[in-house]
């Protein structure tokens, strides 16, 4: 089955330490992004890239990394210089051109909390 | 004034009611329009595709798109205690050379046996 799977589903973080969360996808989508939701605010999104090797930030960038090695691939790190992480991630991914057909497909997430 | 209005309820309705979910938007460029459904923590699923302004059919849900409102609509017939979940829309629209997506800040439906 095609999908989008991410890791860990729940992650602890202490202050000060930088974190990775891990976005798989089968779908072949040549676009992959990070969104952060937090109650009252909606999705927003963090990175994006719109193919391998290549990444652009979003509205909120500070305090997070991204790589994009591989296609299938798009983990986020969330650094010590974030200041407020918990939040539940989500990775999502669509064809090439943008969301043109067929809209962006979502993981199920992973909850970040600091501890 | 945010682009994308919602409001985020909850809203609270028997089984088999007609439930309406509704955003308008303020940015002229957005030409797509999607309605995602969010189970309890769990991801956004895509319901409803949208581009033009009218109205789409996909078995109980309909989609319908009013641009020269800028207002978009959802319908529900016949609501089921499963369609008890949280439902955001989202538009899509050129910014920088980039299709951005800009979602709501989602509206919570409760479906009542």
């Amino acid at each position: 089955d095609g999908g989008i799977t991410q890791s860990p589903k729940y992650l602890f973080r202490k202050e000060g330490q930088n974190v990775t969360l891990s976005c798989e996808q089968n779908l072949n989508h040549d676009a992959m992004y990070w969104y952060r939701q937090d109650p009252g605010q909606g999705l927003r999104l963090i990175y994006y890239s719109q193919i391998v090797n290549d990444f652009q930030k979003g509205d909120i960038a500070e305090g997070y990394s991204v790589s994009r090695e591989k296609k299938e691939s798009f983990p986020l790190t969330v650094t010590s210089a974030q200041k407020n992480p918990t939040a539940f991630y989500l990775c999502a991914s669509s064809m090439a051109g943008g969301v043109v057909r067929g809209g962006l497909f979502f993981g199920p997430g992973t909850r970040l909390t600091v501890l | 004034q945010k682009e994308v209005e919602q409001d985020p309820g909850p809203l609270s309705v028997p089984e088999g009611a007609i439930v309406s979910l509704n955003c308008t938007y303020s940015n002229s460029a957005f030409q797509y329009f999607m309605w995602y459904r969010q189970y309890s923590r769990k991801g956004p699923e895509l319901l409803m595709y949208t581009y033009s302004s009218g109205n789409k059919e996909d078995g109980r849900f309909t989609a319908q798109v009013d641009k020269s409102s800028k207002y978009i609509s959802l319908f529900i017939r016949d609501s089921q205690p499963s369609d008890s979940a949280t439902y955001l829309c989202a538009m899509q629209g050129n910014s920088g050379g980039y299709q951005k997506v800009t979602f709501g800040i989602g509206t919570k439906l409760q479906v009542i046996p």
